[in-house]
Parts: C-alpha cells; sequence; structure tokens
C-alpha cells in the first residue's frame, strides 16, 4: 500500500513569496490533515478535512494560509506571501475514519526555508 | 482545547536500560491517546496506542499504561538498542482531533 505522498520535500523562498505544497492521502482515506512542526517541537494542527469539506481550521492563519481538497482526494496548502516565521515542516496526515478513534499516517512532509 | 504536555523533553540511556516517557493531557473528553517516534528527517510513525477503555497494552518491548482519572499516560520502552534512539511524541485525541506533546529526545548509548 502506498503511503502519504508530498511535494516537493524541500523547499527555499524568499519572504513575501507565494507557496504551495500538495498532498496524496492513502488510497480510500476519506479525512485528510495538514500539520505545522516547527523544530523541536510537535505536530500543530492546521486544518482537518473530512471528504471535500474543511471541519477544523480554527489553527489556521487564513490572512495568508488557504488549502482546498477538491474532489475529496488530495489536497493543496498554499502560504502567500511567506513570513520568515512560517519557516517549518508541514506535514500532511491522512485517515479512515471508522469509530471514535483512528490511526493517522503521515507523509515525509515539506521543508520550507524562507530567507 | 486539548493540552498535552510531555516530560523529560531530552532522555539519555544506556543500552538494554529502559526508558521512560510521561504525559499529561487536560480535555477529560480525550479517549485516544497514540505515540510516535520520529527519526532525524523523517515522518512521525505510530509505534503504540491506546484507547480509554483499557488501562495498559504492551508490544513486545514498548508498553503503555493510562491513568484515566489522573490524565496521565506514559510510554515504557525496556531494554533499549541504538535504532530505539528518535524524537517520541505523545498525543491526545477527542473525537479525529489529535494534540501532540513537545516531545521527548530519547539518545540510547552503546
Amino acid at each position: 500500500e502506498a503511503g502519504v505522498v508530498q511535494s516537493p520535500r524541500y523547499k527555499i523562498i524568499e519572504k513575501k513569496q507565494p507557496v504551495a505544497f500538495w498532498c496524496n492521502p492513502i488510497s480510500g482515506h476519506n479525512t485528510l490533515y495538514w500539520y505545522r512542526q516547527n523544530l523541536g517541537q510537535g505536530p500543530e494542527l492546521l486544518i482537518r478535512y473530512e471528504n471535500e469539506e474543511a471541519v477544523d481550521d480554527s489553527q489556521l492563519p487564513k490572512d495568508r494560509f488557504s488549502a482546498e481538497r477538491l474532489k475529496g482526494v488530495d489536497s493543496t496548502l498554499k502560504i502567500q506571501p511567506a513570513e520568515l516565521g512560517d519557516s517549518a515542516v508541514y506535514l500532511c496526515a491522512s485517515s479512515l475514519v471508522r469509530s471514535s478513534y483512528n490511526e493517522q499516517f503521515f507523509g515525509p512532509g515539506t521543508r520550507l526555508t524562507v530567507l | 482545547g486539548e493540552n498535552v504536555e510531555q516530560h523529560p523533553s531530552t532522555l539519555s540511556v544506556q543500552e538494554g536500560d529502559s526508558a521512560v516517557i510521561k504525559c499529561t493531557y487536560s480535555d477529560s473528553a480525550s479517549n485516544y491517546f497514540p505515540w510516535y517516534k520520529q527519526e532525524l528527517g523523517k515522518r512521525p510513525q505510530l509505534i503504540i496506542d491506546i484507547r480509554s477503555n483499557v488501562g495498559e497494552k504492551k508490544d513486545q518491548r514498548i508498553a503503555v499504561t493510562l491513568n484515566k482519572t489522573a490524565k496521565h499516560f506514559s510510554l515504557h520502552i525496556t531494554e533499549t538498542q541504538p535504532e530505539d534512539s528518535a524524537v517520541y511524541f505523545c498525543a491526545a485525541a477527542a473525537g479525529n482531533k489529535l494534540t501532540f506533546g513537545g516531545g521527548t529526545r530519547v539518545l540510547v548509548k552503546p
């Protein structure tokens, strides 16, 4: 079974530039998550999708961040414009919600460096 | 919202010794507690999890305990090996939302 796929793996941009990340979840997983992981810290949820619907985006900085999950499969996360503090690893995860419990499978992440 | 505290932040053990990582959570509605291992530059991977209706779970050299009354859960690694060196994250979930602890960097010295 293929795991969660993310691209690019690394991205270096100058501040104020836009950047986009792409995620393809495990086939059949209806729930997709975007996390941000700062150096030395645990992942922090940015947004959670159930199928096409964003059901939790309370931690997404909406002034500069946007996300979409058209057709309920793959997803993109965009930052425009990027700031120095956005440097982090952006992790995508997916799960198949069966009950109250579900294992989240993580992608390899995109390491963003904003100069 | 949920808040998960994890201790210690770093842990150095001699190969063969045991390692214990402790977490506390704040939301009594949390009912699923996974532990993830993250090696340098790699994705977090689930190593063990426990549901709220279970007090203890063991899988070979790793075990997790849960005290719902005290809102504590712990990871125990016995007979540590160099390949156990990594960052370990605890997490607590209410519904489908996971909140992670800050991580514990474990170093197993040969």
